[in-house]
């Protein structure tokens, strides 16, 4: 099966933990991102990369930070987690300028 | 910047009704204009995209025709189901590694 996989679905941590979130694509795509959806289901883009090199880093806290072995996988670390990191964060590919595949999103809450 | 901005719901219609979500954009380029609809414990899918302006694009149903003299990119259906009851979202994709999206239109369709 061709899709962008993330993990795990649902994590919930307390304040100042840190996580990770994983997402792998089997697409082919060049070309990875994350989003953040919020509790009013706003999109924001948060990082992309294009052959395992950063091409955009949107104005995100510093906590936050991509990770990229290559080019079919791209996770996401939160270091010291706050209350209004409590998002879905959504992975998704492309090629190029093609259409973006999403994965299902991983759902966090900080408590 | 780039902005998208769409019909603010939630909008909740009755089965067999038609559909109307607005959607307006400002960019200085020229962008591929998209619809996406998120179901419920699920990432965005793409609906259909237009990359030219001037023409339509359609899928299930809906349709959009990418005006750029008054950049709007308008989605319509005659008559809506209970199954596309959903999240639906407006974005622009720009030759870079990016998709802007509107804020979202919640879509409630009663049986």
């Amino acid at each position: 099966e061709t899709a962008v996989f993330q993990t795990p679905n649902y994590h919930v941590t307390q304040v100042g933990n840190e996580v990770s979130f994983n997402c792998k694509q089997t697409l082919g795509h060049d070309t990875m991102y994350w989003y953040k959806q919020d509790s009013k289901k706003l999109l924001k883009i948060m990082f992309s990369y294009n052959n395992k090199q950063l091409i955009v880093n949107e104005t995100v806290p510093r906590r936050f930070s991509p990770q990229s072995s290559d080019k079919a996988h791209l996770n996401l670390r939160i270091k010291s987690v706050e209350p209004e990191d409590s998002a879905v964060y959504l992975c998704a590919s492309s090629y190029w300028n093609s259409d973006y595949t999403f994965g299902s999103g991983t759902r966090l809450l900080v408590i | 910047g780039d902005s998208v901005t769409q019909t603010e719901g939630p909008v909740t219609l009755s089965e067999g009704t038609s559909l109307t979500v607005n959607c307006s954009y400002e960019t200085k380029q020229y962008p591929t204009l998209f619809w996406y609809v998120q179901y419920p414990g699920e990432g965005p899918q793409l609906l259909f995209k237009v990359p030219k302006a001037n023409e339509k694009g359609s899928n299930r149903g809906f349709e959009a025709t990418y005006n750029k003299e008054a950049t709007s990119f308008h989605l319509q259906k005659a008559s809506v189901q209970e199954s596309d009851s959903a999240v639906y979202y407006c974005a622009l994709g720009e030759m870079g590694y990016k998709l802007t999206f509107g804020t979202g239109t919640s879509l409630l369709v009663d049986p």
